[in-house]
């Protein structure tokens, strides 16, 4: 079935780079999503990126797709403690529907002044 | 343009009682997702609706149910309430087969 793994924790000074990894089973995934959760909230949709993509970048956010090895990460460039926050790397297949999307358990970034 | 809103924000149950969590998705939006995000376990998909008709469910019991009005507005229902079922419950939205979801502030339930 389809799995997608995630580190739990991610800790960074702040003003460094934050690169968070993710990997994902589903060869036939067609879209890769990167959510964020801030505390008491519910999940916001940050970036996402086709899978016919290498790469896609949005302001402080950069996405790195490594289809060969289903590898997918997140850097966020001078993280900020704003960022601190779970992050949910996500995938469905062929625009999703029958389940939506198949979530990772998230990283938890923790940013260290 | 609001978001998807959900109702009540926090609620607090005991066991095998019933509860009923409200949705309103994304003007213009006709799928609604549900979503379980019990602590340690990640986010757990629980029931999809399209166009007023549930097209698929995760791997729940059927106490765990809900439906879909005409104006796309959903309910999730939940009956004999255990321990277990303390979660945020997070709905979803999207339009048609979907691309993006678009989630609400979700639902906090407690069972005690």
């Amino acid at each position: 079935g389809e799995d997608v793994e995630q580190s739990l924790f991610l800790s960074v000074r702040e003003g460094d780079s934050s690169v968070i990894n993710c990997t994902y089973t589903d060869s036939s995934s067609t879209y890769l999503y990167w959510y964020k959760q801030e505390p008491g909230a519910g999940l916001q949709l940050l970036t996402y990126i086709f899978s016919n993509m290498d790469m896609k970048q949005d302001q402080r956010l950069t996405v790195l797709l490594n289809k060969k090895d289903k590898h997918l990460s997140l850097r966020i460039a001078d993280t900020q403690t704003g960022d601190s926050a779970i992050y949910f790397c996500a995938e469905s297949y062929s625009g999703g529907g029958a389940d939506g999307l198949t979530f990772g358990k998230g990283t938890h970034l923790i940013i260290q002044p | 343009e609001a978001g998807v809103t959900q109702s009540p924000t926090h609620l607090i149950k005991t066991r095998g009682q019933q509860v009923t969590l409200r949705c309103s998705p994304i003007s213009g939006h006709t799928s609604v997702y549900w979503y379980q995000q019990a602590l340690g376990l990640g986010l757990q998909f629980l029931l999809w609706y399209d166009e007023g008709e549930e097209r698929n469910r995760g791997n729940f019991p059927p106490r765990f149910s809900g439906r879909q009005f005409p104006n796309y507005s959903s309910e999730l229902n939940v009956n004999a309430l255990e321990l277990e079922d303390s979660a945020l419950y997070l709905c979803a939205s999207s339009f048609g087969r979907v691309e993006k979801l678009f989630f609400g502030s979700g639902t906090q339930l407690s069972v005690l």
